[in-house]
């Protein structure tokens, strides 16, 4: 069965300090990755994407990986600010027939404090 | 673009009533979405079109959901009747779909109450 798995569940961190949040897969075959970030009352928005070839990816602040052999990939928050605070879903995705099929996980509550 | 528009933004109704989402998706997309989230299961596929044609509704929970799009422009999800268990946030997502690694691109939700 396709299954997602994120850690932590949650998070509490100080404001500038770095963080980082974990996606475990079993979604196969693979297609790509993708982060998303959710602020509270919205809907969801892309951060990044991750194709099997690519290891790393940064995009400002926001770094992350993918590690296809184990089926895991990271995202890494540098610097942190308070406006990083939301939930942040990995979505996996896979081709059936032509057809893509997006496995969510349950995502990353992430809480900046001051 | 004004991006995806759901309405209502809070829907709260009492059990057995019938409810309807609303969505606009963004100019030119070809594929619509609907999600529902909890914070238990977090977000679920219920269906999605393609060039307003269904394409999978495997994740409809039961008969009393159904979901339309008549044009591409315009999606509803209707709920009858409702019931407490279906509270929650649902969200409509669209993208422009050509095989690629396109996003989707996320309504703010509407979140439903049911009494």
């Amino acid at each position: 069965k396709n299954q997602v798995e994120q850690s932590p569940q949650s998070l509490i961190i100080l404001e500038g300090k770095n963080c980082t949040l974990q996606c475990n897969y079993t979604v196969s075959p693979f297609s790509n990755l993708r982060w998303y970030k959710q602020d509270t009352g919205r809907g969801p928005v892309s951060l990044t994407i991750m194709t099997f070839s690519e290891n790393t990816k940064s995009n400002r602040r926001y770094t992350a990986t993918l590690d296809a052999d184990t089926k895991q990939s990271s995202l890494h928050i540098t610097a942190s600010q308070l406006s990083d605070s939301a939930s942040y879903i990995c979505v996996v995705s896979t081709r059936d027939f032509g057809n893509e099929k997006l496995t969510f996980g349950t995502g990353t509550r992430l809480t900046i404090i001051p | 673009d004004a991006g995806v528009i759901q309405s209502p933004r809070h829907e709260v109704t009492e059990m057995g009533q019938e409810v309807t989402l609303r969505c606009k998706p963004i100019s030119g997309h070809n594929s619509l979405f609907w999600y529902r989230q909890t914070m238990m299961r977090g977000l679920e596929l219920l269906i999605y079109f393609n060039n307003n044609v269904p394409i999978d509704d495997s994740g409809m929970p039961e008969d009393r959901f159904s979901a339309k799009m008549p044009n591409a422009s315009f999606s509803t999800l209707k709920i009858q009747p409702s019931e407490p268990r279906d509270s929650a946030v649902y969200f409509c997502a669209s993208r422009q779909w050509t095989g690629d690694n396109s996003p989707l691109h996320f309504g703010n939700g509407t979140r439903l109450t049911v009494t």
